[in-house]
């Protein structure tokens, strides 16, 4: 079983669509983030969600919307997709204030 | 707040050598160190963690990191190289409640 899986791999559309991305865990764990990694390999936090509360929304444009239906998943919504939008994004889980993370395999988003 | 910078963007080296990949953080408190690894297409991998206790850490795949609080810097090694550990590795520090991570370095093994 994989602990951290995302769907799908991967994600073309055109600028303008609307698309969701999902993640479930099966680690037990409380809390859930997702990143972007940038064509430069850069990480960075988009949010986190600790048993279904948001804890971190860090600047990112509010066509993103997360939501997470149980402590097991978080689905990212992404409306009016922009050609900047393109990237790999990856969910993690984390158990309390462990900061060890496990990631996802990835989702890579391709906006034309 | 707390930042990380990895020294070296990309370190080639051949097969069988010694590797050192360099990062250093800033942080006002107390932080635990994390080294990733992400093999291309694929999600990062925990290969060490420092939380505290002995500043030498082993992990993963024979590599090793040492913190050091005195020059803020938690450098991983490996003494002797493998093709197959061509990827790119991130170092990351506990900020707030995520992981903050470096820029990545890309190591390039070759025969």
């Amino acid at each position: 079983d994989t602990a951290v899986s995302q769907t799908p791999k991967y994600l073309v559309t055109q600028m303008g669509n609307d698309k969701s991305i999902k993640c479930e865990q099966n680690l037990g764990h409380d809390t859930m983030y997702w990143y972007k990694q940038d064509s430069k390999k850069f990480l960075k936090i988009m949010f986190s969600y600790n048993n279904k509360e948001l804890i971190i929304n860090e600047t990112v444009p509010n066509r993103f919307s997360p939501k997470s239906p149980d402590k097991a998943h978080l689905n990212l919504h992404i409306n009016s997709l922009e050609l900047g939008d393109s990237a790999v994004y990856f969910c993690a889980s984390s158990q309390g204030g462990s900061f060890e993370l496990f990631f996802g395999s990835g989702t890579q988003l391709s906006v034309l | 707040a707390q930042s990380v910078t990895q020294l070296d963007s990309q370190v080639p080296v051949f097969e069988e050598a010694p590797v050192e990949l360099r990062c250093n953080y800033s942080s006002s408190v107390s932080v635990y160190l994390f080294w990733y690894v992400q093999y291309p297409n694929q999600g990062l991998q925990l290969l060490l963690k420092y939380l505290s206790g002995s500043t030498l850490v082993k992990g993963i795949n024979g590599f090793e990191a040492e913190f050091n609080k005195s020059q803020t810097s938690f450098h991983l090694r490996k003494p002797s190289v493998h093709i197959s550990d061509t990827a790119e590795y991130f170092c990351a520090v506990s900020g707030g409640t995520a992981l903050i991570f470096g820029k990545g370095t890309t190591l390039s093994v070759s025969s």
